[in-house]
């Protein structure tokens, strides 16, 4: 069983470009969360999908950033015109999540390898 | 709102002594996660505590936790070169049925030979 991927892994963008990350989560997982980590710091929670909705997006920042889990297909962290303060490692996590009773384990997260990216 | 704070932020450490990390956090929660990120990596999981009390034990390291405090603690004991990392914790915040992680600031841990 294939964990969470990421890609791609490092991504190097200028300024005003946009950069786009991907995500897969596990098999048979339906949530994912993305967080972001700033040099020299801690992970910070950026949203959180389910497939076609976004459930919590407390934590992105109000412009130029967005997110998206279709149906089909991974998830997608979007980042236009990106500016050098944007630089950090760009984690998801994906939970399995299931209805009804819920387990214990229902709603771990298990995290990807990350892409870093450097706005150069 | 919930924080979760460290501390030390970082530890230089003899091998062979032992250390203790210290995780407090602000509100209540019913689980609490410590995980291990090398430079450059991903996070790697190391316990999940559940409930008040817990205690866990991974080689040289040992985590516990005290819900009534608020407080988690990563104990190392006689510590190795393989221990250098940073190790974060990391609270369940469940507001709206949202489950996302509150990590703490990490604690970079050098482990000297």
């Amino acid at each position: 069983n294939a964990g969470v991927m990421q890609n791609p892994r490092h991504l190097v963008r200028r300024r005003g470009q946009e950069a786009r990350l991907r995500c897969s989560p596990m098999k048979g997982h339906s949530h994912v969360y993305w967080y972001r980590q700033l040099p020299e710091e801690g992970l910070k929670f950026m949203v959180y999908l389910q497939k076609e909705n976004i459930i919590d997006e407390s934590g992105m920042p109000k412009e130029r950033f967005s997110a998206e889990f279709p149906k089909e297909g991974p998830s997608i962290l979007r980042i236009q015109q990106v500016v050098r303060g944007d630089s950090a490692a760009y984690f998801c996590a994906s939970s399995p999540r299931t209805s009804g009773r819920v387990r214990f384990d229902s709603y771990e997260q298990y995290f990807g390898p990350g892409t870093r990216l450097t706005v150069t | 709102e919930l924080k979760v704070e460290q501390n030390p932020l970082f530890l230089s450490m003899q091998e062979g002594k032992n250390y203790t990390i210290y995780c407090n956090y602000s509100t209540t929660s019913d689980r609490l996660y410590w995980y291990r990120q090398d430079p450059g990596k991903s996070l790697e999981s190391l316990f999940v505590l559940l409930s008040n009390g817990a205690v866990k034990q991974e080689g040289r390291l040992m985590a516990s936790l005290d819900t009534k405090a608020r407080l988690s603690t990563l104990h190392i004991t006689a510590a190795v070169h393989d221990l250098s990392a940073t190790y974060f914790c990391a609270v369940v915040q469940f507001p709206s049925g949202t489950y996302k992680y509150i990590f703490g600031t990490g604690t970079r841990l050098k482990v000297l030979a």
